[in-house]
Formats: structure tokens, sequence, C-alpha cells
């Protein structure tokens, strides 16, 4: 099994929907993340999470909210879809390391918004 | 806030060549660079890093450069195989407790 896991891989959805993405984790970490990819555009972060009582905006948080419901689990909630949120997902994960984030990422969740 | 500039967007190398891709980065008080590569349908994967107290490091046919005066660090891969062909990122963050501020990667083909 994936040490960390995204679900779904896919989805397809429509325009005001809501929607949920998942994370989970068997790597024992503190740290999660989620980055947005898109084509030209690199990896850019939504939000991260430190500990389970911890949750910090990244670069583009606006029409995101998030959840982390235990140490494993770490959820991306779009409430009202846009075409513009179309673009794949990833979870992340990294030790408390002094010094360094060593991420270790998810296979990715392609969402589509029409 | 960092800003991680990355260049070339694209690249192609023939089979055997070198392969350079090169960062910049704002921050004069960031110290950790990776490199992630992301092959096709996966996630990225840490292939190799720096930290500011080190000039140069290498991993068999990939080594990363850093000139911290200039505020720029560089990715080589030498003897390119087809299986380096992927997307390519930067990285740096200021401390351990700062998330990772990405490139906007670099697509490398390799032609056999």
């Amino acid at each position: 099994d994936a040490d960390v896991t995204q679900t779904p891989r896919n989805r397809i959805t429509k325009t005001g929907k809501r929607i949920m993405l998942e994370c989970s984790q068997t790597k024992g970490h503190d740290r999660m993340y989620w980055y947005r990819q898109d084509p030209g555009l690199g990896l850019r972060l939504i939000y991260y999470s430190f500990d389970v009582k911890d949750i910090n905006k990244g670069e583009i948080s606006d029409g995101y909210s998030v959840s982390r419901q235990a140490q494993a689990k770490f959820s991306l909630s779009l409430e009202s879809a846009i075409p513009n949120q179309t673009a794949l997902y990833f979870c992340a994960t990294s030790a408390n390391r002094a010094g360094a984030n060593v991420l270790t990422f998810g296979a990715g969740s392609r969402l589509t918004v029409l | 806030g960092e800003n991680v500039e990355q260049h070339p967007s694209t690249l192609s190398v023939q089979e055997g060549d070198s392969a350079v891709i090169k960062c910049t980065y704002s921050d004069s008080a960031s110290n950790y660079f990776p490199w992630y590569k992301q092959e096709l349908g996966k996630g990225p994967q840490l292939i190799i890093d720096i930290r500011s107290n080190v000039g140069e490091k290498k991993d068999q046919r990939i080594a990363v450069t850093l000139n911290k005066t200039a505020k720029h660090f560089s990715l080589h891969i030498t003897e390119t195989q087809p299986e380096d062909s992927a997307v390519y990122f930067c990285a740096a963050s200021l401390t351990g407790n700062t998330p990772l501020v990405f490139g906007k990667g670099t697509r490398l083909s390799v032609i056999a």
C-alpha cells in the first residue's frame, strides 16, 4: 500500500458542487500539505498543517478549506467548485526535522470542474 | 515571502549528454534547497537536496551546486538516460518550520 493515499484519483464535477479530496498516510508524519499543480505554474501551496490542532493558509487558499481529522488524515474541500479550480491536487507529508522538510507526495487527485 | 524562478521550462538532450537546470531564489535567509522528480502519472519524489552550508553535493549521476552570494542553485545530470525524462522541480525553504516554495518545473526529455 502507498505511504500517502489520495481519494478520489479522478473526479469530474459541475460548477457549484461541493467537493472533498481526502488524504491518508501511514508514514507517521506530523506534517501534511495540500498542493495544486497547473501546467506552467508548478506546485502551489493551498494549506498546510504541522499537527492535528494546527492549520495554516498557503499561497492560494481562497476557495478552499481543510480539515485535519487525525494525525494520519487531512482533507481538502471546495465548498462551491468553479472551473478555474480544475487542476491536479497533491497531498504531501513530512516529518518534523529541523532544517529540512522532506516531502512524501501522494499520487495526486485530478479534478475537473465543468 | 520566498520566490523561486526555474529555467528552462523545457529541455531536450540526446542520450548520454548532460542536462543542467537552474533556479534562483529571492530570500537570502533560505537555507534548504531540494530537487524533486515527477514521472508521468506520479507525485514528485525527492532526488537530491543541499543545505546552505554546503556548496556542492553529488549522488551518482546527479549533482547540485549552490551559490549563496548569487542566490542560485543548479541541478546537473550527467550521462542522461531515457528514464531521466520527467518534470523536475527545484524548491527552497527558509527554515525547517516553513513550507517549501517550488519553482515552476522543467520538463526534461532525453532522446534516445
